[in-house]
């Protein structure tokens, strides 16, 4: 069965840092690009960032550039996000979801961040 | 400001047929076969209920349908019921960016 679980949300005053993991299992993790995507309260799903199987493409959406870094180690069968300098905005449910052909066809529970004073 | 414009909600009663469409552009609904669909339930994970424009992934059901034409896709769903209420999202793929894109959601109510 395949399953991703992340962890590592919590409080964080503004400026601080995190870092989210996500661990993988029931799949040949090494196989997959992996997406984080988050959801502000009430808000719609936003795309965060991408990482290509091997780690070699590497992207991120235009508000964390700078910020954040995506990594993952497939030994560990895990992903990774470091976020700094967080911002009230970065205020979400963190989900890591697996993409197969351009769907992202499993998805975590989710993580919650929330950054406030 | 989402790259792929949805609407905000639609609304049906139980057992008729409601249709939620996507709009983009040629760089990604309409010059690719990759639109995504996705139902979430409030506090859960998105779920993958449409691939490729008009795929089902197995145990989804077959009241749930997909379609396209032109820069728009659109999600059907039939008969109704009330476990179908939620928020639906739509992605595709875009050429320029060689990445996915995402709808802004579509809260779906059975009246």
């Amino acid at each position: 069965e395949v399953q991703l679980v992340e962890s590592g949300g919590g409080l964080v005053q503004p400026g601080g840092s995190l870092r989210l993991s996500c661990a993988a299992s029931g799949f040949t993790f090494s196989s997959y690009s992996i997406n984080w995507v988050r959801q502000a309260p009430g808000k719609g799903l936003e795309w965060v960032s991408y990482i290509s199987s091997d780690s070699t493409r590497i992207y991120y959406e235009d508000s964390v550039k700078g910020r954040f870094t995506i990594s993952r180690d497939n030994a560990k069968n895990s992903l990774y996000l470091q976020m700094n300098s967080l911002r009230d905005e970065d205020t979400a449910v963190y989900y890591c979801a697996r993409e197969y052909y351009y769907r992202n066809d499993y998805w975590g529970q989710g993580t919650l961040v929330t950054v406030s004073s | 400001q989402s790259a792929l414009t949805q609407p905000a909600s639609v609304s049906g009663s139980p057992g008729q047929s409601i249709t939620i469409s996507c709009t983009g552009t040629s760089s990604d609904v309409g010059g690719y076969n990759y639109v995504s669909w996705y139902q979430q339930h409030p506090g859960k994970a998105p779920k993958l209920m449409i691939y490729e424009v008009s795929n089902r992934p197995s145990g989804v059901s077959n009241r749930f349908s997909g379609s396209k034409s032109g820069n728009t896709a659109s999600l059907t769903i039939s008969g109704l019921q009330a476990e179908d209420e939620g928020d639906y999202y739509c992605t595709s793929y875009r050429v320029n960016t060689n990445l996915v894109v995402f709808g802004g959601g579509t809260k779906l109510t059975v009246l």
